[in-house]
C-alpha cells in the first residue's frame, strides 16, 4: 500500500542549530515528493519538490531535500533554523500518472525552535 | 495573486445545523479537494473533483456533500453537522498533470457545539 511515514512527531531545535525531518515512503513507482510547510492558523505552502534529476532538491526559506531511492528516504534540512521556522511540516507523495488524483500526505512533524 | 479562497475562516455551528464552505481557485484548475485536519491524524481526503460538473469521495465522505457547477469553485455542505465535524478544513486545487503541485487555502475552522 501506498504511504508516507514521518517518524517524528515533535521536534525541538535551538535557534541557529542544523535541522532534519524525516519522510519515508512506500510507492510503487518513483513518486513525485514535495515537503509543505503550515505556519499556525495557515494554510500548507509548498517548500519544495522532487520529480527527477538531482536527486538534492533546494526549495524556499533555505530548506533543502534528498531523495534517497535505496532507503525509500526525502529527508528534509536546513543548516540554521530560525525562530520563524517554528511550523509543522509535511511530506507528501503525489499523483505519477496524468489524470490520477490522489496525493499522500504525512501526519506532519511539529518543529520548536528554542531562542 | 488569490490562489485558492476560502470563507468562512471561522464558523461555530450547533448541533444539526447545516451550512457551505465555498472554495474558489483562479489558476484554472480541473481538480478540486477538501480535506479535513485534525490532531495527529494528519489530512484526510473527504471529496474530490477531476472536473466541472463531477465528484466523488474520499477516504472520509461521510456527513459531507459536494458540488461542482462551475471549474472555478468547490462548494463542501454540512446537513446535519455533528460534533465529529469539528475541525479545521482545508480546501486545495491541482492542474491534473503528472507531477503537479497541489495548493492548499488557508483553512476553515469549524466549531460544532
Amino acid at each position: 500500500a501506498q504511504s508516507v511515514t514521518q517518524p517524528d512527531i515533535h521536534i525541538t531545535v535551538s535557534e541557529g542549530a542544523s535541522l532534519e525531518l524525516r519522510c519515508n515512503y512506500s510507492y510503487g513507482a518513483t513518486p513525485y515528493l514535495f515537503w509543505y510547510v503550515q505556519s499556525p492558523g495557515q494554510g500548507l505552502q509548498l517548500l519544495l519538490k522532487y520529480f527527477s534529476g538531482d536527486t538534492l532538491v533546494q526549495g524556499i526559506k533555505g530548506f533543502e531535500a534528498e531523495f534517497k531511492r535505496s532507503q525509500s528516504s526525502f529527508n528534509l534540512r536546513k543548516p540554521s533554523v530560525h525562530w520563524s521556522d517554528a511550523a509543522e511540516y509535511f511530506c507528501a507523495v503525489g499523483p505519477t500518472t496524468s489524470g490520477t488524483y490522489k496525493y499522500i500526505f504525512g501526519t506532519g512533524t511539529r518543529l520548536k525552535v528554542l531562542a | 495573486n488569490a490562489g485558492v479562497t476560502q470563507t468562512p475562516k471561522f464558523r461555530v455551528l450547533k448541533t444539526g445545523q447545516s451550512m457551505t464552505l465555498l472554495c474558489a481557485q483562479d489558476m484554472n484548475h480541473e481538480y478540486m479537494y477538501w480535506y479535513r485536519q485534525d490532531p495527529g491524524m494528519g489530512l484526510r481526503l473527504i471529496h474530490y473533483s477531476v472536473g466541472e460538473g463531477t465528484t466523488a469521495k474520499g477516504e472520509v465522505p461521510d456527513g459531507y456533500n459536494v458540488s461542482r457547477l462551475k471549474k472555478q469553485n468547490f462548494l463542501l455542505g454540512l446537513e446535519s453537522a455533528a460534533p465529529s465535524q469539528t475541525s479545521v478544513y482545508f480546501c486545495a486545487s491541482s492542474d491534473g498533470s503528472t507531477g503537479n503541485t497541489i495548493y492548499f487555502g488557508e483553512g476553515s475552522w469549524l466549531t460544532v457545539v
